[in-house]
């Protein structure tokens, strides 16, 4: 166990829908990262969030958004969701703003299937 | 184009057995590389971190190598366990500060059988 928890665990909705991911950190970690991870893409970051702040952006969509809250949980938006958004979504956290040497922690991960 | 390339695409061994996975990449400029264990379904979990002046790093049974000069990693897994079976994942970072980037190589699946 990492410590990082996400929810739901599955999500089934349909396309247009929007969809709320939450993730809780480990006690103490200022960062939360977002992976997307599809089979015929692998894994993909989409974007980090240190201390409230948008520290770093990746592949994410411009139907996505993310925001950190001041209890340091983090929630993705997904909307207009399509096919092609179903994927297993992971949520990862570090200690401080990701420095080199700083170990990330994963996430269970959110399951989301569009149909 | 900021790629990275991991082979063999999926490896069956016998337990006890020591395995080498590959990890080339063409990220520049280069920040560090990371090997990541995930087992199906689940969260990837850390192995090791290596920035540009480090070359060995060992975690129990993984000992991750990095070439930068060839832009080439290796991670060795010696004794192998049932456990080990799993997919490993090579992550570069490249960029510089604030303007980073991470660069997934699409994994080695390992099957360890009894």
């Amino acid at each position: 166990d990492s410590g990082v928890t996400q929810t739901p665990k599955h999500l089934i909705t349909a396309t247009g829908q929007r969809v709320t991911l939450r993730c809780s950190p480990r006690s103490g970690d200022l960062s939360v990262y977002w992976y997307q991870q599809s089979l015929d893409q692998g894994l993909q970051f989409l974007i980090q969030y240190y201390n409230g702040e948008e520290r770093a952006k990746g592949n994410i969509l411009e139907r996505f958004s993310a925001q950190q809250f001041p209890d340091l949980h983090s929630e993705l938006n997904l909307s207009s969701l399509e096919l092609g958004d179903s994927a297993l979504y992971f949520c990862a956290s570090s200690p401080l703003q990701g420095a080199l040497q700083e170990t990330r922690y994963f996430g269970p991960g959110t399951r989301l299937l569009v149909l | 184009k900021n790629q990275v390339e991991q082979s063999p695409q999926s490896l069956i061994i016998l337990e006890g057995k020591n395995c080498t996975l590959q990890c080339n990449y063409t990220v520049s400029p280069f920040s560090n590389l990371r090997w990541y264990k995930q087992d199906t379904g689940r969260g990837p979990v850390s192995l090791t971190i290596m920035t540009f002046s480090e070359n060995t790093k060992s975690n129990g049974r993984y000992t991750a190598t990095l070439d930068a000069d060839t832009k080439q990693s290796s991670l060795h897994i010696t004794a192998s366990q049932l456990s080990d079976s799993a997919s490993y994942i090579c992550v570069v970072r490249g960029g510089g500060s604030g303007t980073y980037k991470y660069i997934f190589g699409t994994g080695t699946r390992l099957k360890v059988l009894a």
